[in-house]
């Protein structure tokens, strides 16, 4: 049974430059969520994807924003990378009908901005 | 605004003795509270959950919390640490939007 995975595992970009960040969820599993977990933090929730919409948004710039695609995968783009956005971006699966259901995490990818 | 704290940023415990690794919560409503950990350079485990019903909930790996609703509590413990359980431990609450809100972490350090 196939966990959830992400793509790259690290990325190096440059202040100002934009970068798409790649998840396929757990095998059965139709939401998304997308967390950035700076170093010596707790994850923090971005925003939540199902049925190839936006249903749920944390605390974060439109810089940052999202996709859904039919088979369920998902992508998170940031423009205008700062360096404050170098983290520990973590995509997770769960179930919508599943209201409390866990979620499934990824394991993650590292974003360094220069 | 639902929030989870994790008071110690830190637990230090030898192999074989029992472990708590504390989190206290602020929830309106029923809360919905959740315990991953996270090993290096890795994405998190789920442990356990409480929705309701047993103040005592039985998890993955020998792990399990008690729910303090008095306290606002919702410890983690284990009987006997393992080397092997040194890691960063999250508690986390489920939100009205289906996120999870997470506390800022305890290191677990079990010394052999």
């Amino acid at each position: 049974d196939a966990g959830v995975t992400q793509s790259p595992t690290h990325l190096i970009k440059t202040r100002g430059q934009q970068v798409t960040l790649r998840c396929s969820p757990k095998s059965g599993h139709d939401t998304v969520s997308w967390y950035q977990q700076a170093l010596g933090q707790g994850p923090q929730f971005i925003f939540q994807y199902y049925e190839e919409e936006e249903r749920q948004r944390g605390n974060f710039p439109d810089r940052f924003s999202g996709h859904q695609f039919p088979n369920y995968s998902s992508e998170l783009n940031v423009n205008a990378l700062l360096l404050g956005d170098s983290a520990l971006y973590l995509c997770a699966s769960s179930l919508a009908e599943g209201y409390v259901d866990e979620q499934y995490f990824g394991p993650g990818t590292r974003l360094t901005v220069t | 605004a639902q929030s989870v704290a994790q008071p110690e940023d830190q637990v230090n415990v030898a192999e074989g003795n029992p472990l708590t690794v504390k989190c206290t919560y602020s929830v309106s409503g029923n809360p919905y509270l959740f315990w991953y950990v996270q090993y290096p350079n890795r994405g998190l485990q789920f442990l356990l959950k409480y929705i309701t019903g047993d103040n005592l909930v039985k998890g993955s790996y020998g792990f399990e919390a008690e729910f303090n609703k008095s306290q606002t509590s919702f410890h983690l413990k284990k009987p006997s640490a393992l080397v092997s359980d040194s890691a960063l431990y999250f508690c986390a609450v489920f939100t009205g939007r289906r996120a999870l809100t997470f506390g800022s972490g305890t290191r677990l350090q079990v010394q052999p």
